[in-house]
């Protein structure tokens, strides 16, 4: 049974960093990309970030590319979301996804998300 | 960046009845679509990949179509356990910038 346990969210500052942990079981993991979504409060999903199962190549919308590096260690099952220079529309729960694939597609299994609140 | 809307906001559906949710690419997708379920408090669920094919576990009430721009997804009898808010998200793009629409949610009428 695949599972993702999330962890690491909390309430910081604007300004201030954070790093999420995903902890994987019940597939091979670095077979697989592994994601980010987010959703923030009462809104809908947005994609964050994208690894491949090596761990090479690494994909960012927009909105978050500079500020925040994904990451991963496939000796230990787990990826990683280091957060920068976090805003107040950051804020959002934070789901760990993983892709059926070594690329990214679509999400074929969800973790149940960590919450990141930005706010002073 | 490719935009997905998704119509209507709000489908009120009666137990039983038929449900019809629309999804709209601004570009051209092919058949690069993926539909989710979440419900209250919980995390999305995979319903349909590659627009119409049924992930592993989902019943067969639960169908997708379309290419291109349009795309639906048809739940053709609705259980108490289908109302919740659905999304589709799109995966064409190289590089990357996966989108989702904003959602339908499916209440009770």
């Amino acid at each position: 049974e695949v599972q993702l346990l999330e962890s690491g969210g909390g309430l910081v500052q604007p300004g201030g960093s954070l790093r999420l942990s995903c902890a994987a079981s019940g597939f091979p993991f670095s077979i697989y990309a592994m994601s980010w979504v987010r959703q923030a409060p009462g809104k809908g999903l947005e994609w964050v970030s994208t690894i491949s199962g090596s761990g090479i190549r690494t994909y960012y919308a927009d909105s978050v590319k500079g500020r925040f590096t994904i990451s991963r260690d496939n000796s230990k099952n787990t990826v990683f979301l280091q957060m920068n220079t976090l805003r107040a529309e950051d804020t959002a729960v934070y789901y760990c996804a993983k892709d059926p694939g070594s690329t990214p597609y679509y999400f074929d299994f969800w973790g149940q998300g960590t919450l990141v609140t930005v706010s002073s | 960046e490719i935009v997905m809307t998704q119509s209507p906001a709000t489908l009120s559906v009666s137990p039983g009845e038929r449900a019809t949710l629309s999804c709209r690419a601004s570009q051209s997708v092919s058949g690069n679509v993926a539909w989710y379920q979440q419900k209250p408090g919980q995390a999305p669920r995979l319903l349909i990949n590659g627009a119409s094919t049924r992930a592993t576990g989902i019943p067969a009430r639960f169908s997708g179509s379309g290419s291109g721009t349009e795309f639906t997804l048809t739940i053709s009898s609705l259980q108490s356990e289908d109302f919740a808010v659905y999304y589709c998200q799109e995966y064409s793009n190289w590089p990357p910038l996966l989108t989702f629409g904003g959602g339908t949610k499916v209440e009770i009428k």
